[in-house]
């Protein structure tokens, strides 16, 4: 089975900085990723899809990059708004998440 | 508009079980695959269990294999979770979501909590 590893497992960050999310998978899975994010009491919203592309409505300063075992998700300038968990996946296995915190 | 509505959580003792649903509008579902996805108390997203559109392919995770039973039917629009010999660690927030290899919907999700 692939496991999917996200690092860090949390993140403190100010409001306009760049944050960077990283997700390794135990074998190459192409471009097969996913990005969601979930703020608590929700249900997970997805935020891009085949590694790169943004799901419609979703904010441009969410960017997905990556292929192979190592994917990124990075957020240009953090909003208010952002901070929450943040989940990759490869169909039917997640990462740990990555919560991000306001410093 | 894509909804997602679960229903039939609830309290019950380890060993027992539960049956759960999910009401889907706004799109074709029986063009959909779909899946059921939990999660515990303060923890991540765990997939439980995909069906494919015709009920043709089903999958489960090991840590309900043998236990819980998926199941659709199209014509009411509507997914199933049939869930028994329920144990303490089944205790999580229910979600089904729509798609294969993106879950693109997730409906609100529904608690499902197991203990004596």
């Amino acid at each position: 089975d692939i496991q999917m590893t996200q690092s860090p497992s949390s993140l403190s960050a100010s409001v306009g900085d760049r944050v960077t999310i990283t997700c390794r998978a135990s074998q190459s899975i192409s471009s097969y990723l996913n990005w969601y994010q979930q703020k608590p009491g929700k249900a997970p919203k997805l935020l891009i899809y085949a590694a790169s592309s943004l799901q419609s409505g979703v904010p441009s300063r969410f960017s997905g990059s990556g292929s192979g075992t190592d994917f990124t998700l990075t957020i240009s300038s953090l909003q208010p708004e952002d901070f929450a968990t943040y989940y990759c996946q490869q169909s039917w296995a997640f990462g740990g998440g990555t919560k991000v915190e306001i410093k | 508009e894509v909804q997602l509505v679960e229903s039939g959580g609830g309290l019950v003792q380890p060993g027992g079980s539960l049956r759960l649903s999910c009401a889907a509008s706004g799109f074709t579902f029986s063009s959909y695959s779909m899946n059921w996805v939990r999660q515990a108390p303060g923890k991540g997203l765990e997939w439980v269990s995909y069906i494919s559109s015709s009920s043709s392919t089903i999958y489960y995770a090991d840590s309900v294999k043998g236990r819980f039973t998926i199941s659709r039917d199209n014509a009411k629009n509507s997914l199933y979770l049939q869930m028994n010999s329920l144990r303490d660690e089944d205790t999580a927030v229910y979600y089904c979501a729509r798609g294969t290899v993106t879950t693109d919907y997730w409906g609100q999700g529904t608690l499902v909590t197991v203990s004596s």
